[in-house]
């Protein structure tokens, strides 16, 4: 199974809203990745947890809070966000491997629309 | 971060080889390329990747210029399920003992499949 699930499809919310995106896998992979993707624009690398800890955090605004509870499971809270924060959030996973195949596998993202 | 130039979009003909080119003339050592593409409402899907050899997979091939400032990513018979956004990435070992490495997504091309 090389599938990434991330709950919910689509959201909505207000710039008071707190909500959570979620990510799951099952591959076994021990890296995790938050990306957010603009309208015609690429993925953009927002966090990297690695073995459950947190390795990457880029400059991110701390309105975005991520959480890896376990090595199958990562979230997103979001609280007070921005009508440009509106985008699709992608998650993804590898395993971790020094030389070149830690491929990525990529969800099919939340698209999350702030009012 | 390291960078790729592509062109913004081209066009095929179905079952006609496509060419995608790919220029990362700051290109070091250690970095590998990598190929994603993302179909429309989905997730970014693994290609393809390579260091200094050209490569081979069921998908596409991929051929790395000796000095290995470009690439090109070539379908060998471009399908109408190969229209997507084709990104060329450096993969970026990250440092301090980690064994996984990061994606930095440049502007993309779009293909687009004629029947």
């Amino acid at each position: 199974d090389t599938e990434v699930t991330q709950t919910p499809k689509h959201l909505v919310m207000g710039m008071t809203n707190k909500k959570s995106l979620k990510c799951e896998q099952h591959m076994g992979h021990r890296a995790m990745y938050w990306y957010k993707q603009k309208a015609k624009k690429p993925p953009e690398l927002m966090f990297v947890y690695s073995y459950e800890k947190l390795s990457i955090n880029e400059s991110v605004p701390s309105r975005f809070s991520p959480e890896c509870p376990n090595s199958s499971l990562l979230n997103l809270h979001l609280h007070a966000l921005q009508p440009e924060d509106s985008a699709l959030y992608l998650c993804a996973s590898s395993q971790p491997d020094r030389g070149s195949t830690d491929t990525q596998y990529f969800g099919p993202g939340t698209r999350l629309t702030v009012l | 971060d390291a960078k790729t130039t592509q062109p913004n979009s081209m066009e095929s003909n179905e079952e006609e080889p496509v060419h995608l080119p790919c220029n990362h003339s700051t290109i070091s050592g250690t970095d590998y390329i990598h190929w994603y593409r993302q179909l429309p409402s989905q997730g970014p899907e693994y290609v393809i990747h390579g260091l200094t050899s050209n490569v081979n997979n069921r998908m596409a091939s991929l051929a790395i210029a000796e000095d290995r400032k470009s690439s090109t990513l070539i379908l060998h018979r471009a399908t109408l399920r190969d229209a997507a956004v084709y990104y060329c990435i450096l993969r970026v070992l990250i440092a301090g003992g980690t064994s996984y490495g990061k994606l930095t997504f440049g502007q993309g091309t779009i293909l687009t499949v004629h029947p």
